[in-house]
């Protein structure tokens, strides 16, 4: 089994609508990570967690926002949809520095 | 300000020969990390080598290598013996910010493409 898994694979949604990312880890780490990929485009950093009480912005969070459930999971939501947030969506976890990520597989989100 | 360039767009090599993909960074935090990523087509992102700032020697893994020239602030992925495997972006990336907000940026990319 994956370390790190994320629901949906593949998400098609309307402007507007609120959608949640999901992500699930084994690997024990503390940290977790949101990113964005935009086509030929690198990561850009949305929010990253240190631990379950610890959540911080990244590069680009606005009109975005996430929830450390436990120290396994951590969540994306998008609180309304809008066409240019398509794009691919990673998470991440890493241990402390020096701070390797390991990728889940990525959701592919397409906003109409 | 931290930034990550990444100046080739695209390269080509041959199979079983070395290449070059290069990165340059910047940054004034004293310490940081600067690390290589794999995307294949299949879209997932993998871990390849990582360079800490004050490390003395030059990071290897496998058939990768990182050049190091902190004074030049270049962080150069060298793949020795290439395989039709290696055909992927590359991303060049860097963790900073301990003076202060965390920070995790990478590159735009290099896509490689080996030939047979």
């Amino acid at each position: 089994d994956a370390d790190v898994t994320q629901t949906p694979r593949n998400r098609i949604t309307k402007t507007g609508k609120r959608i949640m990312l999901e992500c699930s880890q084994t690997k024990g780490h503390d940290r977790m990570y949101w990113y964005r990929q935009d086509p030929g485009l690198g990561l850009q950093l949305i929010y990253y967690s240190f631990d379950v009480k610890d959540i911080n912005k990244g590069e680009i969070s606005d009109g975005y926002s996430v929830s450390r459930q436990a120290q396994a999971k951590f969540s994306l939501s998008l609180e309304s949809a809008i066409p240019n947030q398509t794009a691919l969506y990673f998470c991440a976890t890493s241990d402390p520095p020096p701070d390797t990520q390991y990728f889940g597989p990525g959701t592919r989100l397409t906003v109409l | 300000a931290q930034k990550i360039t990444q100046t080739q767009p695209g390269m080509f090599v041959q199979e079983k020969e070395a290449v070059t993909l290069d990165c340059t960074y910047d940054t004034s935090d004293p310490s940081y990390g600067l690390f290589w990523y794999k995307q294949p087509s299949s879209g997932e992102m993998i871990f390849l080598i990582y360079q800490g700032s004050y490390d003395q020697q030059n990071a290897t893994e496998g058939r990768y290598s990182l050049n190091f020239q902190k004074a030049r602030k270049s962080a150069n992925l060298v793949i020795s013996a290439s395989q039709l495997g290696d055909s992927a972006m590359y991303f060049c990336a860097m963790r900073g910010g301990t003076s202060g907000t965390y920070k995790y940026i990478f590159g735009t990319g290099t896509r490689l493409k080996v030939l047979a």
